[in-house]
């Protein structure tokens, strides 16, 4: 399967504990994008990462929040001490090109906080 | 000013109309424009793209784009229930995406 690969698909954490979000992108894809989607809502930009560097993160969250795309490896996304309000769909996308467009995603994290 | 923005509907046709869904963006450099698919529960897919000026027709969907005016729009036509879904539109060199129309196709 050369498309975005996602894990996992389900993640259940309790307040207070480490989420961890794992994105490979498409294969030839150097570019990965973060999103995160509440239930009824658009798509809410987070981070653009190439590998081994931050390029935008305007959409992210200023405390707890943190991504990474190693040089080896899937790029992370991290949540620490989650919160009720971090459950949300989270979906990771790849390009080609710095065009940012057309970006190929993959099926979502569902990040349940209890 | 959103960088693209889209009416969040819902927008609802009956079985068989036509569908149009419409799209503006701000800055006039962008060059190309793309919509997304998503059901609920689902990821965004890709289903069109367009470039030029004009009418760009894939089976059922026709995307149009007037560069002069900044709005890009997707037609289906023969609306199908299966249509159902929020479509998204976006930018070449962004990747901030439209909020989206929710759009229900009744049978």
């Amino acid at each position: 399967n050369a498309g975005v690969m996602q894990n996992p698909r389900h993640l259940v954490r309790r307040r207070g504990q480490e989420a961890r979000l794992r994105c490979s992108p498409m294969k030839g894809h150097s570019h990965v994008y973060w999103y995160r989607q509440l239930p009824e809502e658009g798509l809410k930009f987070m981070v653009y990462l190439q590998k081994e560097n931050i390029i935008d993160e305007s959409g992210m969250p200023k405390e707890r929040f943190s991504a990474e795309f190693p040089k080896e490896g899937p790029s992370i996304l991290r949540i620490q001490q989650v919160v009720r309000g971090d459950s949300a769909a989270y979906f990771c996308a790849s390009s080609a090109n710095r065009d940012a467009q057309p970006q190929h995603f993959g099926d979502g994290t569902r990040l349940s906080i209890l | 000013q959103k960088e693209v923005e889209q009416n969040s509907g819902p927008l609802s046709v009956p079985e068989g109309a036509i569908a149009s869904l419409n799209c503006t963006y701000s800055d006039r450099g962008s060059q190309s424009f793309f919509w997304y698919r998503q059901y609920s529960g689902k990821s965004p897919e890709l289903i069109m793209f367009i470039y030029s000026n004009g009418d760009k027709e894939d089976g059922r969907f026709t995307a149009q784009l007037n560069k002069a005016s900044q709005y890009v729009s997707l037609l289906i036509r023969d609306s199908q229930p299966s249509d159902s879904a929020t479509y998204l539109c976006a930018v070449s060199d962004k990747f901030y995406f439209g909020s989206g129309t929710k759009l229900n196709v009744k049978p």
